[in-house]
């Protein structure tokens, strides 16, 4: 199984809104709502952001929403903020086996 | 306070080995599966292993399928990982991180800070 596909960097202005895509097979994002993202400050630990495609865990900002359709997911940031500046990668379960993240985007405000 | 501690990481030379431990608390550790994953210097996630809740089902990544074996003590919440024949590419930081199985929803909600285990000659 390879990694999940993402763009290397995406980047956006204070207050406005960007999407990462990732993109799958129909065998893991195309078959299974359950893809999560996870924001990584530089030093920092993964935090989740999103989880089962379009659901926030309590305490992470509304700002953050995502979506899937067919076998890409996306994760959306709307009225960017500085401290959105991060690493976001998604995840995606691929059967009982098979665990898989993206290869990560580089996300800067600028 | 909720709380995963890696240690075990260190140096050590290509060929050889490593255990790794997780201790959990302020968890039912035996609501969650447990995993490691890793991350080389300057790149991105990589799913290791899993192991579910007796501890009598585990996965591998290809990469590390036949070195690398996960085990897990619930009487001491604790998580390990047992590392074998380390190869130059196993160069990471290795998270421990919990997924909730009530209900399972395949996500990471608990990440400990990781331990770093560098192989080199």
């Amino acid at each position: 199984q390879s990694a999940l596909t993402q763009p290397a960097s995406v980047s956006g202005s204070p207050g406005q809104s960007i999407t990462i895509s990732c993109t799958g097979t129909s065998s893991d994002v195309g078959s299974y709502n359950l893809v999560s993202w996870y924001q990584q400050h530089p030093g920092k630990v993964p935090k989740v952001m999103i989880y089962e495609v379009n659901k926030r865990p309590s305490g992470v900002s509304n700002r953050f929403s995502g979506s899937k359709s067919g076998n890409t997911a996306s994760l959306t940031i709307s009225g960017l903020q500085a401290e959105d500046e991060a690493d976001y990668y998604c995840f995606s379960y691929a059967g009982r086996s098979i665990l898989l993240f993206g290869g990560g985007t580089k996300l800067t405000v600028l | 306070q909720v709380q995963l501690v890696e240690s075990g990481g260190g140096l050590v030379k290509p060929g050889g080995s490593l255990r790794l431990s997780c201790a959990a608390s302020g968890l039912t550790f035996s609501d969650y599966y447990m995993s490691w994953i890793r991350q080389a210097p300057g790149k991105g996630l990589e799913w290791v292993s899993y192991i579910i809740i007796s501890g009598s089902t585990t996965y591998y990544a290809d990469s590390v399928k036949g070195r690398f074996t996960i085990s897990r003590d619930n009487a001491k919440n604790s998580l390990y990982l047992q590392m074998n024949s380390l190869r130059a590419e196993d160069t990471a930081v290795y998270y421990c991180a919990a997924m909730a199985t009530i209900p399972l929803l395949w996500y990471f909600d608990l990440w400990g800070r990781g331990t770093l285990v560098t192989v080199s000659s």
